[in-house]
C-alpha cells in the first residue's frame, strides 16, 4: 500500500519568506509525528499528533514554526520568517497507535528546506 | 532530557567484515529501536527490544538489549555493500505518544 508522502520534497527559500510542508500519513494511522534532521545528525522531535489534537509541542524550536492536523489525516508544518539555521530535513512519521508494544514508526521521505 | 549515545560516528569496513554500533544511555531505557537510513533516503524500521538481556537476529543482524537496559548494540556479520547507509538508535517514549529520542547515527561505508 502508499507508504507516507511528503511534499515539496525540496525547497528553497530566501531568508524570511515563509514555507509550508505537507505530510500524507498512512490511511487509518492514528499518530503523526514531525522531526527536524540537520546534516550528519539524527532526527530530532518537534510535534505530534494524535487525530487531530497537537498533544505534544515541545520540540519546536521557535515561535516561528506552526504545525497543523486539521482533520486527522494530512498535517502540515508551517515555518514563518524562515532564517538560515532552519535549514534541514523535515521528516514526517506516522504510526497506527494500538498497544504499548507497537510504537514502529512510518517515514516518509522527507523535506529538504534550504534558506539562502 | 533524555539522551542517546552512539558510537562510532563513522565505520569504514571492507566487504565481508563484521560491524557493530553501540548505543548508551545514562539512564534505564524502556524499550530501544533501531533505524537503517541509506543515502539520501528516509529512516526505516528494523526492530524493537524491550526486555532485559533481550536478543534478536534478523538474517546477518543481531540486536542486542543490555540487561541494565542501559545500552543496546547491532552487530552485522560479513558486511555487504547493500548494508550501506546511517543506522540509528532510538528510545519510544510511551507516555509521550511514542515519540523518538534518536542517537546520533553510525554511518556505515563498505568498500567492495
Amino acid at each position: 500500500g502508499a507508504g507516507v508522502s511528503q511534499s515539496p520534497r525540496y525547497k528553497v527559500a530566501k531568508r524570511g519568506q515563509d514555507v509550508a510542508l505537507r505530510c500524507d500519513p498512512i490511511s487509518g494511522h492514528v499518530s503523526l509525528f514531525w522531526y527536524q534532521q540537520a546534516l550528519g545528525q539524527g532526527p530530532e522531535f518537534l510535534t505530534y499528533f494524535q487525530n487531530e489534537a497537537q498533544l505534544d509541542k515541545s520540540g519546536l524550536p521557535s515561535d516561528r514554526f506552526f504545525a497543523e492536523r486539521p482533520e486527522g489525516s494530512v498535517s502540515t508544518l508551517k515555518i514563518q520568517r524562515t532564517q538560515q539555521e532552519d535549514s534541514a530535513v523535515y521528516l514526517c512519521a506516522s504510526s497506527l497507535y494500538t498497544s504499548r508494544n507497537s510504537y514502529e514508526q512510518y517515514f516518509g521521505p522527507g523535506t529538504r528546506l534550504t534558506v539562502t | 532530557g533524555q539522551q542517546v549515545m552512539q558510537i562510532p560516528q563513522y565505520q569504514h569496513v571492507q566487504e565481508g567484515e563484521d560491524f557493530t554500533t553501540y548505543c548508551n544511555s545514562s539512564t534505564t531505557l524502556s524499550n530501544i529501536q533501531w533505524y537503517k537510513q541509506r543515502p539520501g533516503g528516509h529512516p526505516v524500521f528494523l526492530i524493537q527490544l524491550v526486555k532485559s538481556g533481550e536478543v534478536k537476529k534478523q538474517k546477518r543482524l543481531t540486536f542486542q538489549f543490555g540487561e541494565a537496559k542501559k545500552n543496546s548494540s547491532l552487530h552485522i556479520t560479513a558486511t555487504q555493500t547493500t548494508d550501506v547507509g546511517t543506522y540509528f538508535c532510538a528510545e519510544s517514549i510511551y507516555n509521550q505518544g511514542g515519540k523518538l529520542i534518536f542517537g546520533q547515527g553510525t554511518e556505515l561505508s563498505v568498500k567492495p
